[in-house]
């Protein structure tokens, strides 16, 4: 099993500030497989970024994945008041598995 | 504008069976692998498995042995059955339709149904 491993467990940033989050899996991951997810109190997450770099429909462009191996990254440029939530990581291979997710709350 | 909508009893007891319905509107079954995903309290989220048209499916190794994901396509819908459940399966259960070209991913969810075990 791939385990993913987020960091940090809590982000603590204002408005207007660039958000780093990391993913690491305990095997390397396709970088095909490597999906992030938002995910706000009581709904479901919200695909934001696929293909370790790809934006999902509808996404704002302040959103940025990167990475590939076993290390992959994802930043928010300008944090927007929309965006503090809870962000997973998750790879998509034949047996998928989940990060534990980091949260970005307000400063 | 696909949308799942899901549905199912959210008490059971020890022992009983979990079933959940996930109807999707806006959109064919065909084409993609339709998911269910759970997230225990506190915990990280859990894929549990998932099914095609063909009705090829998928299931995590460690709940194999209690789940049967179904499909309906006369009505659009997708069915997940857990038996003998414990506590350890309280969580907020989500069906997902999966793109399972290139890139996988999750594409749209529906809105989770919260599922506690107790006696």
């Amino acid at each position: 099993e791939v385990v993913l491993t987020q960091s940090p467990d809590t982000l603590s940033l204002s408005p207007g500030e660039r958000a780093t989050l990391s993913c690491r899996a305990s095997h390397v991951v396709s970088r095909n497989y490597l999906v992030w997810y938002q995910q706000k109190p009581g709904q479901a997450p919200r695909l934001l970024i696929y293909g370790a770099s790809n934006r999902a429909t509808g996404i704002p462009d302040r959103f940025s994945g990167s990475g590939s191996g076993t290390d992959f990254t994802l930043t928010i440029s300008r944090l927007e008041p929309e965006d503090f939530a809870v962000y997973t990581c998750q790879q998509s291979g034949d047996s998928p598995t989940f990060g534990q997710g980091t949260k970005v709350e307000i400063k | 504008q696909v949308q799942l909508q899901q549905w199912g009893a959210g008490l059971l007891k020890p022992s009983e069976t979990l079933s959940l319905t996930c109807a999707v509107s806006g959109g064919s079954l065909s084409g993609y692998y339709w998911s269910w995903i759970r997230q225990p309290p506190g915990r990280r989220l859990e894929w549990i498995g998932d099914i095609n048209h063909s009705r090829n499916t998928n299931y995590n190794p460690s709940l194999k042995r209690r789940i049967t994901i179904t499909l309906d396509t006369s009505e659009n819908q997708f069915s997940l059955k857990m038996t003998s459940v414990t506590a350890a399966d309280t969580a907020v259960y989500y069906c997902a339709r999966k793109y399972s070209g290139y890139a996988r991913r999750l594409d749209h969810w529906g809105q989770g149904t919260l599922v506690t075990v107790s006696s």
